[in-house]
Parts: structure tokens; C-alpha cells; sequence
């Protein structure tokens, strides 16, 4: 069936150092990659998508890669702050399923100070 | 402008107990979507609204169902709660059915005693 794999599952950089998160699906129709952040107590929050027709997406300190042929995309944030610390989740949307969103497991990144 | 609102904010119930839950979405929105986040957890695709008509249904239970109201707003119900019920119910809303990006609301901690 449908799946998301996300890796790490912890990632821990010094502040103003660069982190990574990895994410591969398995269904070859998907079309749209979503990334979202998750502090503690909150809902997860949208911070940057990006759509099968697109390689690559920057806005500001954050970017999304997308590899259609290895059906891998990727989450980069740069000059990290402590306050990007939190969890993070990808997630992608499969053909004929209503565009619900099959999430990751999660990456829980903390920048230190 | 308000983001998407659900109440009650946490709640605690016996099992076999029933639980409604509530989500507006953000204003002009028509899609309501849910999912449950177990502790540790993506979260977990459950329904699907769209102009009041379910448009998916994730693999869970007949125990749960779910409505959209003419307002575009949504019920969450769960009967005859088990222990594994136990987790974060979050509800997303988007401008239309398929295609565009969810935004989640903070969630609703459901705990079964």
C-alpha cells in the first residue's frame, strides 16, 4: 500500500548549521509533497509544499528538493535558529485517494545553541 | 483572520463511551479533513469532506463517523471508545476538495480511561 518513509528520526545541529530530513513514497502518481511543522502542544503547520512539475522550491531558510525517478524529496533549512526546533513531517498525496495526505513518521530536530 | 478552530481542546471519557468533536475551518474554506496522531506518530488519514459529502475514508473503524455541516463546519464522532482511541484528533481545512494545501487546526488530546 501507500507509504511515506522519513529519515532521521532525530537530527541535532548547532545553531546557524544546515539540516537535512529525507523522505521517499512509494506510488509513482503522487503529486504533491508537503512539509510541516509541529511544536510541542500545537497542530502541525504548513511551511512549504511542493508539486510533481517543480524540482525544486526555496523560500527564505527553507527549500524542498524533489526527485521524481528515485520518488524522493528532501527538506533543507539553512542558517539554523533555536527556534526551529520541533518536529518535522513530510507527507505526500497518492492518486485516487481524495488527496488525503500519507504522512512520515517524523523527524525531531533540535538546534542547539 | 481566524485559522481553523476545534473544540473542546482536550477532553477525558471512559471506554465505551461516545465523543464528538468539532472543527470550523478557516473562512471560505469547503474541505474539512481528519486525522488522528498517536503520541510519536504521523498523523493518520480518517475522512474526507467536501461540500458536505464524504470524498475518503481512511482504514479506520465503522465506530467512527463524521458530518459536514451546511455551514461547511464538521463533527467528529467516535462510538464505544477502546484505550487505542487515545491519541490527538486534528482536523485540516482546504479551499476545495482535491489539490490544495491543508491547513490544520491545534487539535483536540482525546483520552480513554
Amino acid at each position: 500500500g501507500e507509504n511515506v518513509e522519513q529519515h532521521p528520526s532525530t537530527l541535532s545541529v548547532q545553531e546557524g548549521d544546515s539540516a537535512v530530513i529525507k523522505c521517499t513514497y512509494s506510488d509513482s502518481a503522487s503529486n504533491y509533497f508537503p512539509w510541516y511543522k509541529q511544536e510541542l502542544g500545537k497542530g502541525p503547520q504548513l511551511i512549504i509544499d511542493i508539486r510533481s512539475n517543480v524540482g525544486e522550491k526555496k523560500d527564505q531558510r527553507i527549500a524542498v528538493t524533489l526527485n521524481k525517478t528515485a520518488k524522493h524529496f528532501s527538506l533543507h533549512i539553512t542558517e539554523t535558529q533555536p527556534e526551529d526546533s520541533a518536529v518535522y513531517f513530510c507527507a505526500a498525496t497518492f492518486s485516487g485517494s481524495a488527496r488525503q495526505l500519507t504522512f512520515g513518521s517524523g523527524t525531531q530536530l533540535t538546534v542547539l545553541p | 483572520d481566524a485559522g481553523v478552530t476545534q473544540s473542546p481542546t482536550h477532553l477525558i471519557k471512559t471506554r465505551g463511551q461516545h465523543v464528538t468533536l468539532r472543527c470550523s475551518p478557516i473562512s471560505g474554506h469547503k474541505s474539512v479533513s481528519w486525522y488522528q496522531q498517536v503520541l510519536g506518530q504521523g498523523p493518520q488519514f480518517i475522512f474526507q469532506y467536501y461540500e458536505k459529502e464524504e470524498r475518503g475514508r481512511g482504514n479506520f473503524p465503522d465506530r467512527f463517523s463524521a458530518r459536514q455541516f451546511p455551514n461547511y463546519s464538521s463533527e467528529l464522532n467516535v462510538n464505544a471508545l477502546l484505550l487505542g482511541d487515545s491519541a490527538l484528533y486534528l482536523c485540516a481545512s482546504s479551499l476545495v476538495g482535491q489539490g490544495h494545501e491543508q491547513y490544520f487546526g491545534p487539535g483536540t488530546r482525546l483520552t480513554v480511561t
